[in-house]
């Protein structure tokens, strides 16, 4: 496609709930990375690809978060057993390659967690 | 990375330049600075980075300082769709981990 889609645009869930975020990143584009951004805050960074393979995995909050990349396109962040402090717009970009730090972004996933 | 400091808000006339000051005094010599901004409700948009040379493209110019701890972004005729939080960014250009700070909240007043 012609930029980063990002799917659900919206997603309501429950306390308790899992929830899967999609990324569809810019064809040929070899990384792509995960923010998340809470109500009127910066950037968190949570975690990137290469390809495949995500040599930093630092970011993420915890270990009910976790996100996988197949065929070096489509990627699915997982957030298990949700919590409301992870409430938040999710943000997906890719780049052509790890090197270009000129990311693109999509336009987010805002979760809210009731 | 090395921490980048600017100003939290900034007004500008629409047609006037808007210049967005950043200080990046610690920035190593293999750190390229990158300018993003984010417009209310939408994903953050690359704008511009340089190593040492001001740049310039169709959307903004970067004028690095020649010690290179401190650099400004123009938009040279701002209009009400410059509206949106700016970040500057210090990276070595290896991948990942852009760290983005509070940024800039840029606001254009007619």
């Amino acid at each position: 496609g012609a930029g980063v889609s990002q799917s659900p645009s919206n997603k309501v869930t429950e306390k308790g709930k899992d929830v899967e975020l999609r990324c569809d990143p810019i064809s040929g584009h070899t990384a792509l990375y995960w923010y998340r951004q809470s109500l009127g805050q910066g950037l968190e960074f949570l975690i990137y690809f290469q390809g495949n393979s995500a040599p930093d995995k630092s970011g993420l909050p915890s270990d009910r978060f976790s996100a996988e990349r197949t065929g070096g396109s489509v990627s699915t962040l997982t957030i298990q057993r949700t919590q409301q402090e992870d409430s938040a717009v999710y943000l997906c970009a890719s780049s052509r390659q790890v090197v270009d730090e000129k990311l693109f972004f999509g336009s987010g996933t805002q979760l809210s967690v009731l | 990375d090395a921490k980048t400091t600017q100003p939290t808000s900034m007004d500008c006339a629409e047609g006037r330049a808007a210049n967005l000051p950043c200080n990046h005094s610690t920035i190593s010599g293999n750190e390229y600075v990158y300018w993003y901004r984010q417009i209310h409700s939408q994903g953050p948009q690359y704008i511009i980075h340089g190593l040492k040379n001001n740049e310039t493209n169709e959307m903004a110019s970067l004028i690095i300082t020649e010690d290179r701890k401190s650099s400004t972004l123009i938009l040279p005729h701002a209009t009400l769709r410059d509206t949106a939080v700016y970040y500057c960014i210090v990276s070595v250009g290896q991948g990942g981990k852009l760290i983005f700070g509070q940024g800039t909240e840029l606001s254009v007043k007619p």
